[in-house]
């Protein structure tokens, strides 16, 4: 039982440089989730998606974008890296229709902008 | 949008010792989950609360949600080195579509002294 898998697990970027944090989860879960967590700011919502080919942003989307093709994953792309997207990335699911539903993460993403 | 807050910010307990964190917000509160985080790793989950007055237990953690359902605590009798890590209080943004997201509170470091 994977659940929900993160890939990389760290990562090292000058700033300008693009990457794509991966993110897929094997419980057919219709809601998936991008947050960032960061000393002192707690976990912030950056996109959002209700399913395949829906996305929203979140609270911090600024310089980050998603997609949703697939129910399974849910990338988060950064076009360009700045220092200030220097954390820890986590992505999560749950299943939607009906909301108290347990949210379930990934192990994170170490993300350093340099 | 909802404001979880989470008292204390930190606490260092003695083994054996008893300790609760509180979470609270700023709005009703529709169902309301506590995770736990190691250093380092992601968000596990403990418990979800949904009715006011609901009580639950796992081992040696009790979670409650107050009868008006804008606050929850978080009790561990007889702490251990294994409780060690940060709780997280996270509640759903309210009811039907706008319950998929999740809110978190800041998050509550234990340290357990040996």
């Amino acid at each position: 039982n994977a659940g929900v898998t993160q890939t990389p697990k760290f990562q090292v970027l000058k700033t300008g440089q693009s990457m794509t944090l991966q993110c897929a989860q094997d419980m057919n879960h219709e809601y998936m989730s991008w947050y960032r967590q960061d000393p002192g700011m707690g976990l912030r919502l950056i996109h959002y998606s209700v399913g395949a080919g829906i996305t929203d942003q979140g609270e911090v989307p600024n310089g980050y974008n998603v997609s949703r093709s697939t129910t399974e994953d849910f990338p988060l792309r950064l076009l360009s890296a700045a220092p200030s997207q220097t954390s820890v990335y986590f992505c999560a699911s749950r299943r939607t229709r009906v909301a108290k539903n347990i949210q379930y993460f990934g192990a994170g993403t170490r993300l350093s902008v340099l | 949008s909802q404001e979880l807050e989470q008292s204390p910010q930190s606490l260092i307990v003695q083994e054996g010792k008893n300790l609760t964190i509180n979470c609270t917000s700023s709005k009703t509160l529709y169902g309301l989950y506590w995770y736990k985080q190691k250093y380092g790793e992601g968000l596990i989950f403990l418990m979800m609360l949904q009715k006011g007055g609901e009580e639950k237990s796992h081992e040696k953690i009790t979670a409650k949600l107050d009868e008006k359902k804008q606050q929850s605590s978080l009790h561990i009798t007889a702490s251990q080195p294994s409780h060690a890590g940060t709780y997280l209080c996270g509640a759903d943004e309210g009811k039907g579509a706008a319950g998929n997201k999740l809110t978190f509170g800041g998050g509550t470091r234990v340290l357990v002294k040996p």
